[in-house]
């Protein structure tokens, strides 16, 4: 069955702090794995997609990392704003059919 | 370029009654998802289509959803007889090819359903 797991749960920090959010995954054929940030009462927002090839992908101030033997990826958020506060949500995607599984997302509080 | 638009964005139904929920892609998409997140949970597709057709619909329920994308206007989810169970935020997202590897999707804000 494919699954996503992701930790901790919920998370606050402070503004300016880094964070890395964690993300364990079990989906068979794999294709890529991508994070998502959501916006309380938004839609989510594509932040990165890596391939098996990759094993770090940055976009801005995020900076993902996957290792695609242990099948585990992070989010890593570096000087935190408090526009970071959301959540981050991983998500693997089949390589069949391109079907994508959903974490239930990790809660980031970024408080000032 | 207007992104994905979904609408209403709250809806509110008695049990039994009818909803219907509206995506309107973004322009140049032909391909049109939707995905359900109920409180607590993770996104779980429901339906995929391209203009005039249903290509996968595995995660919908056989009875009482269907949804529609028509050549012209935008895709509609429909659920008959709603029950409490159907409560839940409904999201839509269109990509300009199908699913491929890497194929980026651009989501709506999504519909809120309350089932009364």
């Amino acid at each position: 069955k494919n699954q996503v797991e992701q930790s901790p749960q919920s998370l606050i920090i402070l503004e300016g702090k880094n964070c890395t959010l964690q993300c364990n995954y079990t989906v068979s054929p794999f294709s890529n794995l991508r994070w998502y940030k959501q916006d309380t009462g938004r839609g989510p927002v594509s932040l990165t997609i890596m391939t098996f090839s990759e094993n770090t992908k940055s976009n801005g101030r995020y900076t993902a990392t996957l290792d695609a033997d242990t099948k585990q990826s992070s989010l890593h958020i570096t000087a935190s704003q408090l526009s970071d506060s959301a959540s981050y949500i991983c998500v693997a995607v089949t390589g069949a059919n391109s079907k994508l599984t959903f974490g239930k997302g990790i809660t980031l509080s970024v408080r000032p | 370029n207007a992104g994905v638009m979904q609408n209403p964005r709250h809806l509110v139904r008695r049990r039994g009654q009818e909803a219907r929920l509206r995506c309107s892609p973004m322009k140049g998409h032909s391909h049109v998802y939707w995905y359900r997140q109920l409180p607590e949970e993770g996104l779980k597709f429901m339906v995929y289509l391209q203009k005039e057709n249903i290509i996968d619909e595995s995660g919908m329920p056989k009875e009482r959803f269907s949804a529609e994308f028509p050549k012209e206007g935008p895709s509609i989810l429909r659920i008959q007889q709603v029950v409490r169970g159907d409560s839940a935020a409904y999201f839509c997202a269109s990509s300009p090819r199908g699913p491929g590897a890497e194929e980026k999707l651009f989501f709506g804000s999504g519909t809120q359903l309350s089932v009364l």
